[in-house]
């Protein structure tokens, strides 16, 4: 990947635990923005994070933002079947809408 | 509510054919952006516009063109199309190019070089 690395690359978990995907990234940043995408789907924007910010949250996720380490993590609490989908981090370096993209993190949440 | 709308959803060419795929942003957005996903990977960017002119230019290889339309729509022209080129083709559009940081992407087209 361009960007960095996801961690993990895939994750395994039972209905009602919490799921939690780590990003890193290589350059400095204006946004950085967590992206769903199920199986051959389009990508779905889930939240945005500024780099002024250090935690957001929306419904059941959690994105927390740390600079000084160029990192970033998704919580998803409570998880559903439903939330199994991959998940992509994106950077966007000037506000610009070129999104360089994570290597993502396959999430499956079984019943 | 609008989405972008893509086509052809599903898009099979043999080595060295021709391609376009067409977008049709969300109304009032002024912003298109085209991404690539091959198999297993992750997307990158390829070109985008706004307002009509070339706006950012990422990993788009000479065989690629693209274009946006008075109507906003985009068209990405590909063409001497080789087996890498089997890939997902997203695109996505935007505000003010992307100064409110969120994109809605398309469901993509499924382009297959045999």
């Amino acid at each position: 990947s361009q960007q960095g690395e996801e961690d993990p690359q895939a994750l395994s978990i039972q209905e009602g635990e919490n799921a939690t995907m780590n990003c890193s990234y290589k350059t400095s940043i204006n946004n950085l923005q967590w992206y769903r995408q199920n199986s051959g789907r389009g990508l779905v924007h889930l939240i945005l994070i500024r780099s002024n910010e250090r935690e957001k949250h929306s419904g059941r996720l959690r994105v927390t933002l740390d600079t000084s380490k160029k990192s970033s993590s998704l919580l998803i609490t409570a998880s559903r079947a439903a939330d199994t989908a991959s998940y992509f981090c994106a950077t966007d370096a000037g506000n610009t809408g070129k999104l360089i993209f994570g290597q993502g993190t396959t999430l499956q949440v079984k019943p | 509510a609008a989405g972008v709308i893509q086509s052809p959803r599903h898009l099979i060419k043999e080595k060295r054919e021709t391609a376009t795929l067409k977008c049709y942003p969300i109304p009032r957005h002024d912003t298109v952006y085209w991404y690539q996903q091959g198999p297993g990977q992750d997307p990158q960017f390829l070109i985008s516009f706004y307002e009509k002119m070339q706006s950012d230019k990422g990993s788009i290889p000479d065989r690629f063109s693209a274009q946006q339309f008075s109507d906003y729509h985009s068209e990405l022209n590909m063409s001497s199309l080789e087996l890498g080129d089997s890939a997902l083709y997203f695109c996505a559009s935007s505000l003010q190019k992307g100064l409110q940081g969120k994109l809605f992407f398309g469901s993509g087209t499924q382009l297959s070089v045999l």
